[in-house]
């Protein structure tokens, strides 16, 4: 079965760079979430995405910003990095409300 | 606000070893889900189980089962004759039935298992 895709598996960036984190849903889920996980930590909410629209935001940062495009695929955008914006960050991908979310496996993030 | 709380941080047992994982939740809502994921060391997140507020029936998954009493707020994780490939951090999470466009997940802080062979 189709997974949840998430591009790149790793990732490292300098202070200040920009990243781009791409995540590609399971087929037929309309609901993409963003979770940040640091080191030693549980999973943190990021921001989600229902039919292309936000449908929820939680602990992102302003220097974050994602969408989600037509074919459901969703980019998180991460500039002027910080050091501690190293972490896992997970995208999940589900249906409607209660439904399971499946995630995908994770880019790890290291800003040097 | 919803809250989880998974109270053991590090638990270690011996291979065949029953052991049991602990999940109490908070939430103000009639409505709402619970989950367990599991992730090894490899770091992805996999899903164990989805249970709804409704739902108080008990499950059994081969040598996995779990326990909610909603009377003590508890989703509780047992792994019957633990084995070396159970070593992982168990994660108990919950999400609540606030808007139709599906909702946050609200993880606890996670269970570390080691089994030991």
């Amino acid at each position: 079965a189709a997974g949840v895709i998430q591009s790149p598996r790793h990732l490292i960036k300098e202070k200040r760079e920009t990243a781009t984190l791409k995540c590609y849903p399971i087929p037929r889920h309309d609901t993409v979430y963003w979770y940040q996980q640091g080191p030693g930590q549980d999973p943190q909410f990021l921001i989600s995405f229902y039919e292309k629209m936000q449908s929820d935001k939680g602990s992102i940062p302003d220097r974050f910003s994602a969408q989600q495009f037509s074919d459901y695929h969703s980019e998180l955008n991460m500039s002027s990095l910080e050091l501690g914006d190293s972490a896992l960050y997970f995208c999940a991908s589900g249906g409607l409300i209660g439904e399971t979310q499946y995630f995908g496996p994770g880019t790890r993030l290291l800003v040097l | 606000a919803q809250k989880v709380t998974q109270a053991q941080t590090e638990i270690s047992v011996v291979e065949k070893e029953d052991v049991t994982l602990d999940c109490v939740y908070e939430t103000r809502d009639t409505t709402y889900y619970l989950f367990w994921y599991k992730q090894p060391p490899s770091g992805e997140l996999v899903f164990l189980i989805r249970r709804n507020s409704f739902d108080e029936q008990n499950e059994i998954s081969g040598r996995y089962s779990w326990n909610f009493q909603k009377s003590t707020s508890s989703f509780n994780f047992t792994i019957t004759a633990s084995q070396v490939v159970d070593s992982a951090v168990y994660f108990c999470a919950l999400s609540e039935a606030i808007n139709h466009a599906g909702n946050m997940l609200t993880f606890g802080g996670g269970t570390r298992l080691m089994v030991k062979p």
